[in-house]
């Protein structure tokens, strides 16, 4: 079943503005990931953060976690018009190597 | 070239004929993933596979047969196509190394049942 609920369901930005991003989850997980998907395009992985991290950073992105409350956040910093897409996060429960993808996220950023 | 590949990638079709979307990767990744994207759902997952001659159901699999025969070829058949099977089919492998561990997907299969 979906575990991963992003929100908002959809988001749109000034270019150069951040855009933050939020999931939920409901039982325990190995480690969240973020996704991006461009349009018509596959999902493209961005990030990955285990279950005893609380913060990652890759170039513009920064990820949260918080396990108590079961949630995560996606940061995009200075956004650029090409980080439209749609973001996905993902859960990792362990145990089938199966991943729990949310219904998704949309961003556009108007240049 | 490395990756993973559909095809095809558009394909139409008629309600009742049976529909084969192939998926090939070169990385030798054991899991692979097949998933449909529609409106509202996001990604449901299928079918998906441990390793050669392994399968197993996800969360949609009615309406659908898998088989894995070597490790870098995953089809996806559906065996009388409907219309509510109309959607954007997704392969992925899974890098299980332990060090990446995340998932690598196919630019998509856009099914259309008339």
């Amino acid at each position: 079943s979906q575990q991963g609920e992003e929100d908002p369901q959809a988001l749109s930005i000034q270019e150069g503005e951040n855009a933050t991003m939020n999931c939920s989850y409901k039982t325990s997980i190995n480690n969240l990931q973020w996704y991006r998907q461009n349009s018509g395009r596959g999902l493209v992985h961005l990030i990955l953060i285990r279950s005893n991290e609380r913060e990652k950073h890759s170039g513009r992105l920064r990820v949260t976690l918080d396990t108590s409350k079961k949630s995560s956040s996606l940061l995009i910093t200075a956004s650029r018009a090409a980080d439209t897409a749609s973001y996905f996060c993902a859960t990792d429960a362990g145990g089938n190597n199966r991943l729990a993808f949310g219904k998704g996220n949309q961003v556009v950023v108007i240049p | 070239d490395a990756g993973i590949t559909q095809s095809p990638r558009y394909k139409i079709t008629e309600t009742g004929r049976q529909v084969t979307l192939m998926c090939h990767q070169t990385w030798s990744h054991s899991y692979m993933f097949w998933y449909r994207q529609d409106l509202g759902h996001g990604l449901r997952l299928i079918y998906y596979s441990a390793a050669a001659d392994i399968t197993d159901k996800g969360e949609v699999p009615d309406g659908y047969v898998v088989s894995r025969s070597k490790t870098e070829n995953f089809p996806l058949t559906l065996e009388s196509a409907t219309r509510s099977q109309t959607s954007v089919y997704f392969c992925a492998s899974r890098d299980t190394s332990g060090f990446t561990d995340t998932q690598y997907f196919g630019p998509g299969t856009r099914l259309t049942v008339l």
